[in-house]
């Protein structure tokens, strides 16, 4: 069965900085990898997604996100934070072995500092 | 752009009453989900749905659950006898096709409170 794992519960950084938020996963097939964000009070919002192609891929509000099949990791990544970027981020993973659900990580709470 | 809806925003009961979470997915999508988040921890997976029939479901999803499509807009997720622990975050999501298109959009959410 898949699951996912993002090892760190908090991440703070200061306005301007690159950020990183941590995601390993773990599938039996080929993995289907998403993060989504989740500002207080409001449902998740899709940032990107890896299905196959390019491990580097990008996707909304200047977030990247780098698939690594060896070390089964799909890191969020953004060059310069924003204030604004503070939320809590999930990392999502899809098994193209099991069918059409998803089991998402327990969510890193990225503090933006100004 | 097309989005998914929910209501209520905000459903209080009092323990042992059944509730209704209404979903209405985007109009062109085929593959339906509700999930739960407790206290904005992690979000849970309760049920996936599918050509009018329930696809997978987690354990969480017992016999105090139950979905349906009663028409071709609504989705909606009952629980028949709700619990204290039953208080949480409910989100619906839909995909428009999993097996071309992967990334599932989710409602703003119903927060249950059981009493």
């Amino acid at each position: 069965a898949q699951s996912v794992a993002q090892p760190e519960d908090q991440v703070n950084v200061a306005e301007g900085n690159p950020l990183t938020v941590k995601c390993t996963y773990s599938v039996s097939g080929n993995p289907y990898l998403f993060w989504y964000v989740q500002y207080p009070n409001r449902g998740l919002q899709f940032l990107l997604k890896y299905i196959t192609g390019d491990n580097l891929v990008k996707g909304s509000y200047g977030f990247e996100a780098e698939f690594n099949k060896s070390q089964t990791s799909f890191h969020l990544k953004k060059p310069s934070a924003l204030v604004s970027d503070s939320a809590l981020y999930f990392c999502a993973v899809r098994d193209d072995n099991y069918g059409q659900n998803f089991v998402f990580g327990p969510g890193t709470r990225l503090s933006v500092l100004p | 752009e097309p989005e998914v809806t929910q209501t209520p925003s905000h459903q209080v009961t009092q323990m042992g009453q059944e509730v209704i979470l209404r979903c209405v997915p985007i109009s062109n999508h085929l593959y339906f989900y509700w999930y739960r988040q407790i206290l904005g921890q992690k979000v849970e997976f309760l049920v996936s749905f599918y050509n009018n029939e329930i696809s997978e479901k987690s354990e969480i999803f017992d016999d105090q659950f139950s979905v349906e499509r009663p028409d071709g807009s609504n989705f909606t997720l009952k629980i028949r006898s709700t619990k204290l622990e039953d208080s949480a975050m409910y989100f619906c999501a839909s995909i428009e096709d999993p097996w071309s298109s992967y990334e599932q959009y989710f409602g703003p959410g119903t927060r249950l409170t059981v009493t």
